[in-house]
């Protein structure tokens, strides 16, 4: 089956700086790549997506890279704030099952 | 974005009881959902997939008579924990899949038993 990996576990940044969080798969026949923000005792809120047919989605300060041979993806988020600070997960998805990554912790130090 | 309800979002139970936990789909129809558990500061962990109109597929290791799911409508499905332990002490998230690609999650069920 799929195996996503996803570095790194935690990551600190000065608010105002970029973060940067990368994920890799196993299976070329993924489609569809979501990642989703998880605030303390909440569920995961879907950020941004990308299809397989797409190599860069953004919006406003977050953006996703997809890069199909190589099989990794990346989360970008630009000017960080505080509020930007939670577990962020990435996902791989095929015929409509979807593989977690083991989430970072991100910290946004003001 | 979609919206996922969830209730309750906390609840207490006593050993050897069970407890039902709703998942709802607000603004779309979802023909699968999912159920995950969630430790502290670990990823989550698919315990079943829940299509409307059949049986649920467990994951390995998930007792299917311990945890029933029921999906019986394209909005709502349920997730029993029969006979509920301290060891299912546990976050509860569910998700509903709207078509083609997007999975969204519920605010999620913590659940302790005392």
């Amino acid at each position: 089956g799929e195996n996503v990996e996803q570095h790194p576990s935690t990551l600190s940044v000065q608010e105002g700086d970029s973060a940067v969080i990368k994920c890799t798969y196993s299976d070329s026949a993924s489609n569809y790549f979501p990642w989703y923000k998880q605030e303390l005792g909440k569920g995961p809120q879907l950020i941004i997506d990308i299809r397989s047919n797409v190599g860069e989605k953004k919006d406003q300060r977050i953006a996703v890279t997809l890069n199909k041979t190589a099989k990794h993806f990346s989360l970008h988020i630009t000017e960080t704030q505080p509020e930007d600070s939670a577990v962020y997960f990435c996902a791989a998805s095929i015929g409509g099952q979807f593989y977690f990554g083991t989430g970072t912790s991100l910290t946004v130090i003001p | 974005g979609a919206v996922v309800s969830q209730h309750p979002s906390r609840v207490i139970c006593k050993s050897g009881t069970s407890v039902k936990i709703e998942c709802r789909s607000l603004d779309f129809q979802a023909t699968t959902m999912f159920w995950y558990r969630q430790f502290p500061k670990q990823s989550l962990m698919l315990m079943a997939t829940s299509n409307e109109g059949s049986k649920a597929t467990y994951e390995q290791g998930v007792e299917k008579d311990k945890f029933l799911i029921n999906h019986a409508s394209l909005t709502l499905s349920t997730l029993t924990v029969t006979s509920a332990h301290p060891e299912d002490s546990s976050f509860y998230i569910c998700s509903a899949r709207r078509p083609p690609y997007e999975q969204y999650f519920g605010p999620g069920t913590r659940l302790t038993v005392t």
